[in-house]
């Protein structure tokens, strides 16, 4: 079974610009997660989608941080304009469902650097 | 509120040393799940196990050993006989029950860097 799937897996930017982040989940996977994960910190949880609807997006910084999931299956992330502070991997994950009883499989990431 | 404390940084061990992380945690629903994940260097997180608030019985994988105690709001997590390859940064994640389509984000430590010397 193929796990999840992110890329691209490094980008640079100088701050200002624009960068998009793209994730497939394991297939037939309904929930599907973004994470932040900056240095020496735990991943923090930016958006939560059940379907193409979204669960939660408390944390997401909504006036440069977008996400859409728009046929229920892949998903993108979008910074527009980036800071310097955004410089973190970002971790995609996915579930069966919505559910804490639902194990959370992880992509690999995509570590971006914002200069 | 939610929060996850794991208070070692860095342990440097031995190979075949036993090693304890620790992972103390705070909610205040009676219906929650506790978590530890893996990151090895190339970074994609592993899930090694799940427990939810009802269940405090130790458990045991291999080399690997989980001791719940809800008296004490700890998880720890225990490697014995430790390798090379045990090294990684572990985390340890709670996350509270959703009712009905509610968030069951997982709320994350600060992880505990773990280095095996040969």
């Amino acid at each position: 079974e193929a796990g999840v799937a992110q890329s691209p897996r490094y980008k640079i930017i100088e701050k200002r610009q624009s960068v998009a982040f793209w994730c497939n989940p394991i297939s037939g996977h309904a929930t599907l997660y973004w994470y932040q994960q900056i240095l020496g910190q735990g991943p923090k949880l930016l958006i939560q989608f059940q379907n193409n609807g979204v669960v939660d997006d408390s944390q997401l910084p909504k006036d440069r941080f977008s996400a859409e999931r728009l046929k229920g299956v892949d998903s993108t992330l979008k910074i527009q304009p980036a800071k310097l502070e955004d410089s973190a991997v970002y971790l995609c994950a996915s579930s069966v469902t919505s559910g804490s009883s639902y194990e959370q499989y992880f992509g690999p990431g995509t570590r971006l650097t914002v200069t | 509120a939610q929060k996850v404390t794991q208070a070692q940084t860095e342990i440097s061990v031995v190979e075949k040393e036993d090693v304890t992380l620790d992972c103390v945690y705070e909610t205040r629903d009676t219906t929650y799940y506790l978590f530890w994940y893996k990151q090895p260097p190339s970074g994609e997180l592993v899930f090694l196990i799940r427990r939810n608030s009802f269940d405090e019985q130790n458990e045991i994988s291999g080399r690997y050993s989980w001791n719940f105690q809800k008296s004490t709001s700890s998880f720890n997590f225990t490697i014995t006989a430790s390798q090379v390859v045990d090294s990684a940064v572990y985390f340890c994640a709670l996350s509270e029950e959703d009712y009905g389509g509610a968030t069951n984000k997982l709320i994350f430590g600060t992880g505990t860097l773990l280095a095996v010397q040969p």
